[in-house]
């Protein structure tokens, strides 16, 4: 079952703006990830957050955590031609260390 | 590169047939988690493999099997392939089951059933 949700499902921006994607998750958790992925290959790791954080950030990403409305954003600013990609949240419950993966968000940065 | 690897990277059986996935973890890991990944969808949890012992798993049937070798590589066998098992499947190796690490995850194999 999917437990992240992102939204939106599509994003088309132009390159040099800023790019905000969602995600929504239900039971509680350790951690949170963000992944990239370029046409079905495999995943990147992009930034972690664990459940006692806020807010993260890595070079043009920066990832904010509120685990009293269960939602996380992304957000990666000056984007590039080649941030085009999928970009999935999963969430790490505190059950045991399965990532439960939402449907990603369809980043396209037009030149 | 994560340094996880995958082989084959590509693969088409036919319904019935049987299938073995390889995946090598990255140097230093102990615990390798597979995923399915249907077109369009994002991944889902298979099960984990953590120091040679089942660590969990995910909504799959017994068909979906695996193993985990003294060297931490991994096996996810798939039998009596259904046209629905056409996916990537992916693994992803870290360091210590539950205990909130990042999973590095290798290129996929794609498997197409037909």
């Amino acid at each position: 079952s999917q437990q992240g949700e992102e939204d939106p499902q599509a994003l088309s921006i132009q390159e040099g703006e800023n790019a905000t994607m969602n995600c929504s998750y239900k039971t509680s958790i350790n951690n949170l990830q963000w992944y990239r992925q370029n046409s079905g290959r495999g995943l990147v790791h992009l930034i972690l957050i664990r459940s006692n954080e806020r807010e993260k950030h890595s070079g043009r990403l920066r990832v904010t955590l509120d685990t009293s409305k269960k939602s996380s954003s992304l957000l990666i600013t000056a984007s590039r031609a080649a941030d085009t990609a999928s970009y999935f949240c999963a969430t790490e419950e505190t059950s045991g260390s399965r990532l439960t993966f939402g449907e990603g968000t369809q980043l396209t940065v037009n030149p | 590169e994560t340094g996880v690897t995958q082989s084959p990277t590509h693969l088409i059986k036919t319904r019935g047939q049987q299938v073995t996935l390889r995946c090598s973890s990255q140097s230093g890991h102990n615990t390798v988690s597979w995923y399915q990944q249907a077109l369009g969808q994002g991944p889902q949890f298979i099960f984990q493999y953590y120091r040679e012992e089942e660590n969990g798993r995910g909504n799959f049937p017994p068909r979906f099997s695996g193993l985990q070798f003294p060297n931490y590589s991994s096996e996810l066998n798939v039998n009596a392939l259904e046209l629905d098992d056409s996916a990537l499947y992916l693994c992803a190796s870290s360091w210590g089951a539950g205990q909130s690490e990042t999973q590095y995850f290798g290129p996929g194999t794609r498997l197409l059933v037909l």
